[in-house]
């Protein structure tokens, strides 16, 4: 059974540019959550997707959207990068929305020079 | 808001020694997972806990759960190098409070390096 799956896996930006990360879930997974880890701040909650819909969503500006797709696959969207905004993306999927045990693909790794 | 905390961030032990790590929570939740992150990889499921009083093995970790005392430990017997890595609790609180409805909020993770 396929994990999760996140493209690019690296990826360089400049400050102003916009970014677009793809994430697959697992075959049969509903839900897809996206997490930022950094050093500083640890892994925060950015939102959660399930059923094409927005179900929850953490403590980002609006630079950071998202949406799902039909077949379940995500996207998330940083415009106007900022300094702060280099982290590692992760992505997760699961059987149930709102937590449950998480998958994670392999993460994109963001820098903002 | 919900917080998750860990102790110790950071934990340096010999092989063959025993140490826990905690995990305190500040809201009310039976739902607790614990996770392994190696460096430069990413997270990896190793416990899910479900009740008060629920207890996993395995291998060399134990993971238990006390909800009343919104408590999780991790439990390591007779470390091992191959257990170095960062491991993070995270706690569901689900629909129930609607303030954090709905999501998994992690710990800050503890760091663990074993030793020869």
């Amino acid at each position: 059974k396929a994990g999760v799956t996140q493209t690019p896996r690296y990826l360089i930006k400049t400050r102003g540019q916009q970014v677009t990360l793809s994430c697959s879930p697992i075959s049969g997974h509903r839900s897809v959550s996206w997490y930022q880890q950094t050093p500083g701040q640890g892994l925060q909650f950015l939102f959660e997707y399930f059923s094409e819909t927005q179900r929850n969503k953490g403590n980002f500006p609006g630079r950071f959207s998202g949406r799902q797709f039909s077949n379940s696959r995500s996207e998330m969207n940083v415009s106007t990068l900022e300094l702060g905004d280099s982290a590692l993306y992760l992505c997760a999927s699961s059987l149930k929305q709102g937590g449950g045990e998480l998958f994670f693909g392999e993460g994109s790794r963001l820098t903002v020079l | 808001e919900l917080k998750v905390e860990q102790n110790p961030l950071f934990l340096s032990m010999q092989e063959g020694k025993n140490y826990t790590i905690y995990c305190n929570y500040s809201t009310t939740s039976d739902r607790l997972y614990w996770y392994r992150q190696d460096p430069g990889k990413s997270l990896e499921s190793l416990f899910v806990l479900l009740s008060n009083g629920a207890v996993k093995q395995e291998g060399r970790l134990m993971a238990s759960l006390d909800t009343k005392a919104r408590l999780s430990t991790l439990h390591i017997t007779a470390a091992v190098h191959d257990l170095s890595a960062t491991y993070f609790c995270a706690v569901d609180t689900g629909r129930r409070n609607n303030t954090n409805a709905g999501k998994s909020t992690f710990g800050d993770g503890t760091t663990l390096t074993v030793k020869p």
